[in-house]
Order: structure tokens, then sequence, then C-alpha cells
């Protein structure tokens, strides 16, 4: 069975440093997908970023950005300059057959 | 272009009763897939339709059923409910099914007490 952790329950951050988010996952599967979704208050689910797992080179969207290793089943988030707006909570994600989310990492953002 | 939309916002019902959740997926999507959040379990898979397909289901029991209409929206049902299925419901649609890298769009999601 595939399984998303995320170790990091909550995270604080000051305004305009940059924090890192951990997941691992664990798959017996080569072809597969990650990505970051980011719930704010309001409930939403919002799409931060996402990662094909055979490509090797890390996405990056604007302040966003993944460590992919593959090998160590690892995909961490890195958020540069935070700002008040990304406080959320944070859910990694893997898709093979179906999606699977890791607990969540509430962030928070310190003015 | 409009977003997914649930229906409704809110619901109350008690033990032993049943429920039926609406999602309108973006125009053009052809998959919705649906998820439970609770604090204690998360987000848990529920099951995704494609094309009026039932692809991929989670663990969950055979109360939870879903079906999707020719115009992709799709209905959630649970019969029998129980404490425990208080959650928020969320669906969420895709253009292709959730094998390819297409986004998900999500919905805001139903409130489900069950008192």
């Amino acid at each position: 069975a595939q399984t998303v952790t995320q170790s990091q329950p909550e995270m604080s951050v000051q305004e305009a440093e940059t924090v890192t988010l951990s997941c691992t996952y664990d798959t017996s599967e080569s072809d597969y997908y990650l990505f970051w979704y980011k719930q704010p208050p309001s409930r939403q689910m919002i799409l931060v970023i996402r990662q094909e797992a055979y490509k090797q080179q890390n996405a990056t969207e604007n302040r966003f950005s993944v460590n992919f290793q593959k090998a160590a089943k690892s995909f961490s988030l890195k958020i540069s300059d935070s700002q008040l707006g990304d406080a959320a909570m944070y859910f990694c994600a893997y898709r093979a057959n179906d999606m699977r989310f890791g607990a969540g990492t509430r962030l928070t953002v310190k003015p | 272009k409009a977003g997914v939309t649930q229906t409704p916002r809110y619901l109350i019902k008690t033990r032993g009763q049943q429920v039926t959740l609406s999602c309108s997926p973006i125009s053009g999507h052809r998959s919705v897939s649906w998820y439970q959040q609770t604090p204690g379990q998360g987000l848990q898979f529920l099951f995704e339709y494609f094309s009026e397909t039932q692809r991929n289901k989670g663990n969950f029991p055979g109360r939870f059923s879903g079906r999707q209409f020719s115009n992709s929206r799709s209905e959630m049902n649970v019969s029998t409910l129980e404490l425990g299925d208080s959650a928020l419901y969320l669906c969420a649609s895709s253009l292709q099914p959730t094998t390819s890298y297409n986004e998900q769009f999500f919905g805001p999601g139903t409130r489900l007490t069950v008192l």
C-alpha cells in the first residue's frame, strides 16, 4: 500500500524567511506523481506544485520549489520569501492509481 | 470559468439516516473524485468517476456509494449514517482520470454532521 508521511504536524516561519516542509512516501510503483496542496482556513484546496516521478529535475513555481529524491522516496517543499498568505495546511500527496494524502503540516507565518 | 461547486455546504443528519451530496465539476472536466476529511483520519480517497464509470474505490464500506451523470455531475450517497461519518466531504474534478498528470481542482466541501 502506498503511504504518505508528513512528520511535521506544525511549522512556523518568519515573514520573508524560508521554510521547508518534509514529506516521505512508500511505494512499489515506478511511475507516479507527487503534489503539494495548500488548504487555507477557507478550506478550498489549491495545488501548489507537482512533480512527475520520471523527471529528475525538481519542479519550481515562483517562490515554491521541491527537493525530489526518488531513491529516498522524499519530496520536500521549500517556500522562499514567506508571506502571510502562505499560512495554511499543506498536504503532500501521491498519485498512482488514486490519490493518497499525508496528514498535513500546519504552517504559521509570523509578521 | 466557474469552479467546482458542492451542495449543500452544510448538512446535519441523525444516525441511521441517509444523505446525498452533490458535486458539479468545472465545465469540460469528466473526472470527479470524492474525499473524506476528518481530524483523525485526514484526507481519504472515497472513489473516482470518469465518463459515468467508477474507476477506483477507496477502502470504505458499501454504505458509501456514488454515481456520475452524463453531464459529469456527481452524487455521493451515504446510507445508515454513523457518528463517525461526520466529516468534510471534498469533491475534485479534472480533465482526465487521476492516473494522469492533470491537476485536480477541489470544491469547497460539504460539512456533514451526524448527531
